[in-house]
């Protein structure tokens, strides 16, 4: 157990609709991050938060957005849900917000647009 | 600039025997070159990783090459074990002070060790 908790693990949903994964990260984290893992594009990283704040962003599309909360807790928003949005969204953290640090990744959330 | 490829997609080898995983990676300014095991139904999780400045580093069965001028990277697993059978992806990211943290995966390799 990575100790980074992501819901809901499972969610099935109709194309235009919108959605909110949930993640808390380990205890004492404060960046959290979130991926996105299909089989075609693999484990891409969409957006960094750190302590609240957006530190680094990659290729998220503009119809997601994301935001961390003063409890530290994050939150990915997907609006106007394509069938290619249909991936593991995996939400990760880590003590500090640079590079070379331990990144611990949750179960993830399974999304399934239909 | 930003790719790491990783190869071959899939690797079977028998209990007891060496597994190599290979990476290419294509922007120099890469610092930091970690190794992640994925299970089904799991996330990924850090296995070992490696900075550019040793040519290699060894934890247990597992051991990472690093060949600095090639822009390669490789994971030897050895006396590989059927426990051992996941996904694993190499990735690269950049050690800065401020402006966060991205970590750079290559397409995955999945392994099976057959008992």
């Amino acid at each position: 157990d990575s100790g980074v908790t992501q819901t809901p693990k499972h969610l099935i949903t109709a194309t235009g609709q919108r959605v909110t994964l949930r993640c808390s990260p380990r205890s004492g984290d404060l960046s959290v991050y979130w991926y996105q893992q299909s089989l075609d594009q693999g484990l891409q990283f969409l957006i960094q938060y750190y302590n609240g704040e957006e530190r680094a962003k990659g290729n998220i599309l503009e119809r997601f957005s994301a935001q961390q909360f003063p409890d530290l807790h994050s939150e990915l928003n997907l609006s106007s849900l394509e069938l290619g949005d249909s991936a593991l969204y995996f939400c990760a953290s880590s003590t500090r917000d640079r590079g070379g640090n331990t990144i611990y990744f949750g179960e993830g959330s399974w999304l399934t647009v239909v | 600039q930003q790719q790491v490829k990783q190869s071959p997609q899939s690797l079977i080898v028998q209990k007891g025997g060496i597994s190599i995983i290979n990476c290419a990676y294509e922007n120099t300014a890469f610092d930091y070159f970690p190794w992640y095991q994925q299970f089904p139904g799991k996330g990924p999780a850090l296995l070992i990783a490696i900075r550019p400045d040793v040519s290699e580093k060894k934890e247990g069965r597992f051991t990472i090459s690093f060949n600095k001028s090639a822009k390669q990277f490789s994971l030897h697993i050895m006396d590989s074990q059927p426990g051992d059978s996941a996904t694993y992806f190499c990735a690269a990211s950049l050690i800065r002070e401020t402006s966060g943290s991205r970590l750079t995966f290559g397409e995955g390799t999945q392994l099976t060790v057959n008992p």
